[in-house]
């Protein structure tokens, strides 16, 4: 089975542009998740969906993030004007299930903000 | 709420030494407890997880660990370090931050170092 795909892999902006972030989940998996992986840290959710509905973005800053799954398939996150501190790698994940349920995660996107 | 301390953000072992990766544990809700491996520019894959079943639970590529609830403790280990063990590793929580649905809590990561 494929496993979680994004795009792009690398992505290097100037600070107050916007850039956009595309993940497909594996198949018939119904959750699906952002992360924001900062250098040295954990990763730290950013947002849930459950099939096309956001179960969760509290931690989502929303007066430059937003994310979108239309179609309860595949997602974009976009941030919208970039800061330097929005420098970090950002991780899609999907899962059948909530809870206990193994997330697979995808390979990142790697953004550098200058 | 919930949240996962991994003690020593570095941690090196000989080639065949005993691995022992250190990670605590808080929830206000019973645990379903994980610990991910990230090899350099990929994303998390799962070692192995923890969800009420049995307390010694093995995953993969010869890890274990063992959840102790008076510890509050889910410690990784493996017997025998191997070259290829070399990554990140991150314990996760998966609980409640907000809402009804649980999420994971990641802690800070051990970057696992193995010497020939």
């Amino acid at each position: 089975e494929a496993g979680v795909a994004q795009s792009p892999r690398y992505k290097i902006i100037e600070k107050r542009q916007s850039v956009a972030f595309w993940c497909n989940p594996i198949s018939g998996h119904a959750t699906l998740y952002w992360y924001q992986q900062i250098l040295g840290q954990g990763p730290k959710l950013l947002i849930q969906f459950q099939n096309n509905g956001v179960v969760d973005d509290s931690q989502l800053p929303k007066d430059r993030f937003s994310a979108e799954r239309l179609k309860g398939v595949d997602s974009t996150l976009k941030i919208q004007p970039a800061k330097l501190e929005d420098s970090a790698v950002y991780l899609c994940a999907s899962s059948r299930g909530q809870g206990a349920h193994e997330q697979y995660f995808g390979p990142g996107t790697r953004l550098t903000v200058t | 709420a919930q949240s996962v301390t991994q003690l020593g953000s570095h941690v090196s072992v000989s080639e065949g030494a005993l691995v022992l990766l250190r990670c605590n544990y808080s929830s206000s809700v019973p645990p379903y407890l994980f610990w991910y491996v990230q090899y350099p520019n990929q994303g998390l894959q799962l070692l192995l997880k923890y969800t009420s079943a049995a307390t010694l639970v093995k995953g993969i590529n010869g890890f274990e660990a063992e959840f102790k609830k008076s510890e509050t403790s889910f410690h990784l280990t493996k017997p025998s370090a191997h070259m290829s063990d070399a990554a990140e590793y991150f314990c996760a929580v998966s609980g409640y931050l907000s809402g009804s649905a649980r999420q994971l809590t990641f802690g800070s990561g051990t970057q696992l170092t193995v010497l020939p």
